[in-house]
């Protein structure tokens, strides 16, 4: 069965400290896909990004960083001195790649951003 | 990136009322979706579509009812609304395309509209 585990239910920080956001996730696929969304407080889901099992290269945009370790089954957020308006919910999701492509989420964590 | 639209963005309704929800995406995407989500933040799939004449019920047990008649198009429908329908609604569609940089693979990543929130009283 696949699943995808958020640990942390809720995160404050103080406004410039650095913040990471857990995701274990589990799949029998050998080829799958992660996501990370963020749901700020007007409700819309954005995404952003999108990594491939078969690429486990970390990658940084900005004040956002992401590592994947496939050997923990882990695709972990890093957001790097924080900011209010990082303040939101965000999601991990795992892709099924049975035909149907669905998603399966995880149940979020909300991160305060403090200032 | 998809532009996708939902409407009504507030719906505030009575018991027993006939209410749908819009959901248009003008990317021409072939898969949309519709999730419920509950002040508990939990996303949950209760409708999706490969395309047009194409529906099948998600992993949560729905009363409502969806149709696909044209491709941009993907409306959900609640016959008699009820105090329990109240939630948030997200519509999301995607397209199933190549990884071109990472060799012979496929991938779908969906994007969300801005949501309904609905409320029966």
């Amino acid at each position: 069965a696949q699943k995808v585990t958020q640990a942390q239910t809720e995160i404050s920080v103080v406004e410039k400290e650095d913040v990471t956001l857990d995701c274990v996730y589990e799949t029998r696929d050998t080829t799958y896909y992660l996501f990370w969304y963020k749901q700020p407080p007007s409700g819309e889901l954005v995404f952003l990004i999108r990594r491939n099992s078969f690429d486990e290269q970390n990658e940084i945009s900005g004040r956002y960083s992401w590592n994947f370790q496939k050997s923990t089954s882990s695709f972990n957020f890093t957001i790097t001195a924080s900011q209010v308006v990082d303040s939101a919910v965000y999601f991990c999701a795992l892709s099924d790649t049975s035909g149907t492509y669905k998603y399966i989420f995880g149940t979020g964590t909300r991160l305060k951003v403090l200032a | 990136e998809a532009d996708i639209y939902q409407t009504p963005r507030y719906l505030v309704i009575g018991t027993g009322k006939k209410i749908t929800l819009e959901c248009s995406q003008t990317m021409g995407h072939d898969k949309m979706y519709w999730y419920q989500q509950d002040p508990g933040m939990e996303l949950h799939l209760i409708h999706y579509s490969y395309g047009v004449n194409s529906t099948e019920k998600g992993d949560l047990s729905s009363e409502s009812t969806v149709s696909r008649i044209r491709t941009e198009h993907f409306p959900l429908t609640l016959e008699s609304a009820r105090p329990s329908h109240t939630s948030q609604y997200l519509c999301a569609s995607s397209e199933y395309r190549p990884v071109t940089d990472s060799g012979p693979y496929f991938t779908d990543t969906q994007y969300f509209g801005p949501g309904t929130r609905l409320t029966v009283l």
